[in-house]
């Protein structure tokens, strides 16, 4: 158990829907992660939070946005929903931002399936 | 970002000591290179990093080239446990977002 919950577990819903995934990181966690993992593009970073402020992006789509709150736990907000966002997409947390080569704790991820 | 090369496969049987090997002739002097694990429908985990020195912990150790340009790492004794797969990651200083390559899936048998 890596300390880093994420919800929900699974999730199935149709194309041109919304939904948000959950993760809550490692107590005292100041740095957030979004991947996401597909079959065909493997494990690609999406987007970090360090403290509430987002710190660096990757390959995420304009439907997508994060936000990270102000008890530290972060929301992944996927719209207008494609056949092709079905993944499995982990949220990692470490200790600091930038400043120390920090291992990241993955969560066990939440799987999203776009019918 | 600068790219790894890693074997898409490799084999071990149980209780033998196994060498992972990385390329990644494009590191800069400042790049770490990490090294995460995915057990089957598991989230990665961190195995090892290191810099310039080669680095021992509990699970691996990590030899780094000289040149820097390749690095391996070494489980001591393979368990089937430790069949997952093995991403070597260059992690660019001053950063902190990890990109995953393809990964060598480890397969160990009894």
């Amino acid at each position: 158990d890596s300390g880093v919950t994420q919800t929900p577990k699974h999730l199935i819903t149709a194309t041109g829907q919304r939904v948000t995934l959950r993760c809550s990181p490692r107590s005292g966690d100041l740095s957030v992660y979004w991947y996401q993992q597909s079959l065909d593009q493997g494990l690609q970073f999406l987007i970090q939070y360090y403290n509430g402020e987002e710190r660096a992006k990757g390959n995420i789509l304009e439907r997508f946005s994060a936000q990270q709150f102000p008890d530290l736990h972060s929301e992944l907000n996927l719209s207008s929903l494609e056949l092709g966002d079905s993944a499995l997409y982990f949220c990692a947390s470490s200790a600091e931002g930038q400043r120390a080569p920090n291992e990241q704790f993955f969560g066990p991820g939440t799987r999203l399936t776009v019918l | 970002d600068a790219k790894t090369t890693q074997p898409n496969s490799m084999e071990s049987n149980e209780e033998e000591p196994v060498h992972l090997p990385c390329n990644h002739s494009t590191i800069s002097g400042t790049d770490y290179i990490h090294w995460y694990r995915q057990l089957p429908s598991q989230g990665p985990e961190y195995v090892i990093h290191g810099l310039t020195s080669n680095v021992n912990n509990r699970m691996a150790s990590l030899a780094i080239a000289e040149d820097r340009k390749s690095s391996t790492l070494i489980l001591h004794r393979a368990t089937l446990r430790d069949a997952a797969v093995y991403y070597c990651i260059l992690r660019v200083y001053n950063t902190d977002k990890l990109i995953f390559g393809t990964g060598t899936r480890l397969q160990v048998f009894p």
